[in-house]
């Protein structure tokens, strides 16, 4: 049971260079998060996913896409990379009902 | 508007002494609390949570305290151990959002031998 991934663990891009962040889970979790944590402001929610099929936005979505097309999988896509897109980024799951949520170990990303 | 607030970045502790980590919130409406712990280079993992029919839960070393009338809670550690140098963070369901985490800024701890 390996949890929440992510890969990579590092990326470096160019401005207007397009990526996608993955996330896995085989928890078979229906609530998958993406987060990004900046310094001096805790992590804050980019998408979500309540199930397969289903994401909507979070507080911070601009410049960003995902899909949810399985239970276990939920990339994150950077359409156009921009400075202000240099963040740590994380993953998270949680079972429908329950509070906790389970975070992957993250990708920093430096967009130059 | 930061509804969940840690006001102090960073706290030092001596090895076997108490740390005491706090957390303010501003919204009412708030009915459940998770204290997260992160090492460098690591997601955040769940160390214990407080529903706020309760005033007090305790596992092992952690005990969390709230005080819903003042809006804080607290993360007492005892005793604390160079082992639990990382950063905390508090958060609260918002119940929207797919049930988002809302998040303080964080305290970073640091346990001195």
């Amino acid at each position: 049971n390996a949890g929440v991934t992510q890969t990579p663990k590092f990326q470096v891009l160019k401005t207007g260079q397009s990526m996608t962040l993955q996330c896995a889970q085989d928890m078979n979790h229906e609530y998958m998060s993406w987060y990004r944590q900046d310094p001096g402001m805790g992590l804050r929610l980019i998408h979500y996913s309540v199930g397969a099929g289903i994401t909507d936005q979070g507080e911070v979505p601009n410049g960003y896409n995902v899909s949810r097309s399985t239970t276990e999988d939920f990339p994150l896509r950077l359409l156009s990379a921009a400075p202000s897109q240099t963040s740590v980024y994380f993953c998270a799951s949680r079972q429908a009902g329950a509070d906790t949520q389970y975070f992957g170990p993250g990708t920093r990303l430096t967009v130059l | 508007d930061q509804q969940v607030k840690q006001n102090s970045p960073s706290l030092s502790v001596q090895e076997g002494r108490i740390s005491i980590l706090n957390c303010d919130y501003t919204n009412s409406m708030f009915d459940y609390f998770l204290w997260y712990k992160k090492y460098p280079a690591e997601g955040p993992t769940f160390l214990i949570s407080i529903s706020s029919i309760k005033d007090k839960n305790e596992d092992g070393r952690f005990t969390v305290f709230l005080n819903k009338s003042a809006k804080h809670l607290s993360l007492h550690i005892v005793p604390s151990q160079p082992g639990d140098s990382a950063v905390y963070f508090c958060a609260a369901p918002s119940y929207n959002q797919g049930g988002k985490l809302i998040f303080g800024q964080g305290t970073e701890l640091s346990v001195k031998p």
